[in-house]
């Protein structure tokens, strides 16, 4: 089984409309983290967390919001979908650096949203 | 603020020919370099990490990267490319002072190898 799972693979949905893409780990990690990629810009980091009390906004927050669960999983909502937001959703996580200073990211297999 | 550059949104070579894809960084600490590989359909793989250590790292699957701090660049090569590294590759750094920041990636270079 993967350790890093994203539901849904693929979405369609309409403008204005509520969605929620998730985000489970099995790899026991800390930090979970939801990027966005568009073609040609590369990942775009949207929100991450630490711990389950520690959320913060990356580059390109606005119009998503993000909830962590527990220590697993982490969501992705869009309140209002808009068609800019038609991209390639990932989620990843990381071990805390600790000693080692490593942040190594860990990729889901990604979503693929359209907006219509 | 940390930032990279990769020069080349995409790259051809010839089966068993090297591969070069070039990664410039920009970072006020000493960094963490990393370099990703996706394949079509899917997520995002790591090839290697630079954590410090020694400057060339090598990676999975054969590929290679060593850190210049005077030029501030961490290139990606192999060897001989073989057609299963056809890919978008991506670099990506990380502050290595502070456990609290997440990473910045390149734009991707699209690798396409010829038979």
């Amino acid at each position: 089984d993967a350790d890093v799972t994203q539901t849904p693979r693929n979405r369609i949905t309409k403008t204005g409309k509520r969605i929620m893409l998730e985000c489970s780990q099995t790899k026991g990690h800390d930090r979970m983290y939801w990027y966005r990629q568009d073609p040609g810009l590369g990942l775009q980091l949207i929100y991450y967390s630490f711990d389950v009390k520690d959320i913060n906004k990356g580059e390109i927050s606005d119009g998503y919001s993000v909830s962590r669960q527990a220590q697993a999983k982490f969501s992705l909502s869009l309140e209002s979908a808009i068609p800019n937001q038609t991209a390639l959703y990932f989620c990843a996580t990381s071990d805390s650096p600790g000693t080692r200073g490593i942040n190594e990211q860990f990729f889901g297999p990604g979503t693929r949203l359209t907006v219509l | 603020a940390q930032s990279v550059t990769q020069l080349g949104s995409h790259v051809s070579v010839s089966e068993g020919a090297l591969v070069l894809l070039r990664c410039n960084y920009s970072s006020s600490v000493p960094p963490y370099l990393f370099w990703y590989v996706q394949y079509p359909n899917q997520g995002l793989q790591l090839l290697l990490k630079y954590t410090s250590a020694a400057t060339l790292v090598k990676g999975i699957n054969g590929f290679e990267a060593e850190f210049k701090k005077s030029e501030t660049s961490f290139h990606l090569t192999k060897p001989s490319a073989h057609m299963s590294d056809a890919a978008e590759y991506f670099c990506a750094v990380s502050r290595g002072d502070t456990g609290r920041r997440a990473l910045t990636f390149g734009s991707g270079t699209r690798l396409q190898v010829q038979p």
